[in-house]
């Protein structure tokens, strides 16, 4: 158990819908980072958000959006939904060397 | 650009062996750090050990060390007495982005491992 907790485990949705990924960090981590990992890949880096504020961004569109609250949890929004979006969806929290991941949620866009 | 690669797609050890998992990365910033995660199939990212650029001694965790080599850029993984329980999906991954102040880290292709009984 590293304390770091995802919501919801599992989500299915339409295309063109939106969708909102929720994140709890590991008590004392002040760094959020999302990721997305494709079927057999390794993950890909969305964002990072550091005291409320994004710090870091991959290769992704601005239809990828986040926000991190003052108790460090946090929130990934997807907006206009595309099947490729199917994926799991990691975030990891995060205070200088160590980065723990929660469980993912599963995301199938349909 | 930064890179991580991690050339082993697949790689077999006999149970009790060690076994060392390669990876090199590439990047322009002087302080980053390197991590090693272990994904069996159930799909969770378990945490395994973590090096520092500026850490001069390599990082051991209970039966995982990282053989750092920053000259060659290589940070691999060796795994003492593997376990049948070690059998899963070996990342490689790279956080840098202190000298621009935008983060990002990156992970490798992975290396899946299984352990033979």
């Amino acid at each position: 158990e590293t304390g770091v907790t995802q919501s919801p485990t599992h989500l299915i949705k339409t295309r063109g819908q939106q969708v909102t990924l929720r994140c709890s960090s590991q008590s004392g981590h002040n760094t959020v980072s999302w990721y997305q990992q494709a079927l057999g890949q390794g993950p890909q880096f969305i964002f990072q958000y550091y005291r409320e504020e994004e710090n870091g961004r991959g290769n992704f569109p601005p239809r990828f959006s986040g926000l991190q609250f003052p108790n460090y949890s946090s929130e990934l929004n997807v907006n206009a939904l595309e099947l490729d979006d199917s994926a799991l969806y990691l975030c990891a929290s995060s205070r200088g060397g160590e980065q723990f991941f929660g469980p993912g949620t599963r995301l199938t866009v349909l | 650009a930064q890179k991580i690669t991690q050339t082993q797609p697949g790689m077999f050890v006999q149970e009790k062996e060690a076994v060392t998992l390669d990876c090199t990365y590439d990047t322009s910033d002087q302080s980053y750090g390197l991590f090693w995660y272990k994904q069996p199939s159930s799909g969770e990212m378990i945490f395994l050990i973590y090096q520092g650029s500026y850490d001069e001694q390599n990082a051991t965790e209970g039966r995982y060390s990282l053989n750092f080599q920053k000259a060659r850029k290589s940070a691999n993984l060796v795994i003492s007495a593997s376990q049948l329980g070690d059998s899963a999906m070996y990342f490689c991954a790279m956080r840098e982005g202190e000298r621009t102040g935008g983060f990002k880290t990156i992970f490798g292709a992975g290396t899946r491992l299984f352990v033979k009984a």
